[in-house]
């Protein structure tokens, strides 16, 4: 069965300080990888996508992400991290067989303080 | 940019009343889904459609149904609202089967009483 974990509830950072936010996910044959962002009292908003090729993504707002096949991850990055950073990631992955459909991590909540 | 809208930021509504959420996008996509979106739950689709007059349930469709008469509009129907329907409902669209990006509304917090 496909699935996506984020294994952190929570991520803790300071300002100016480097993030990584975990994805892990399993899915049969190539996925296609995605995260996405919610600030409070606002709908979902696309950050980057992998779907083939160089295995760093570089998406919105200086975010990246690294696609490692055998340890089957996409981890979020950034390398200085700003208070307005804050808010709830999700992770996301269609499998090759998936209709339509994405699989969505359960979120993490990341938290910048000044 | 793509838009989607939602026809409701805040609903509260009784047990047993029929709801109605409607969705509209406006950049002549394909695919609509909608998602309930609970803490530590992530995003769980409800139903989906490909396709005018076409839909298909997605991993929790009991207690809901869907509609599209239109391309542009996805309506999410609760037939007799429960408590635990009690949640935040996200509308979603994409291009084509090809072009998986969603792109949210910005949801409807419904509280069933």
């Amino acid at each position: 069965a496909q699935s996506v974990a984020q294994p952190e509830d929570q991520v803790n950072v300071a300002e100016g300080n480097p993030l990584t936010v975990k994805c892990t996910y399993s899915v049969s044959g190539n996925p296609y990888l995605f995260w996405y962002v919610q600030y409070p009292n606002r709908g979902l908003q696309f950050l980057l996508k992998y779907i083939t090729g160089d295995n760093l993504v570089k998406g919105s707002y200086g975010f990246e992400a690294e696609f490692n096949k055998s340890q089957t991850s996409f981890h979020l990055k950034k390398p200085s991290a700003l208070v307005s950073d804050s808010a709830l990631y999700f992770c996301a992955v269609r499998g090759p067989d998936s209709n339509y459909q994405l699989i969505w991590g359960a979120g993490t909540k990341l938290i910048i303080k000044p | 940019d793509v838009k989607v809208t939602q026809s409701s930021r805040y609903l509260v509504k009784r047990t047993g009343e029929k709801v109605f959420l409607e969705c509209v996008q406006d950049m002549d996509h394909e695919n609509m889904f909608w998602y309930r979106q609970d803490p530590g739950l992530g995003l769980r689709l409800i139903y989906f459609s490909y396709d005018v007059k076409m839909k298909e349930k997605g991993d929790i469709p009991e207690g809901y149904s869907v509609s599209r008469e239109k391309k542009e509009r996805f309506s999410l129907i609760l037939e007799s609202a429960s408590t635990n329907q009690t949640s935040m409902y996200l509308c979603a669209s994409s291009l084509s089967r090809s072009y998986n990006e969603q792109f949210f509304g910005p949801g409807t917090r419904l509280t069933v009483l």
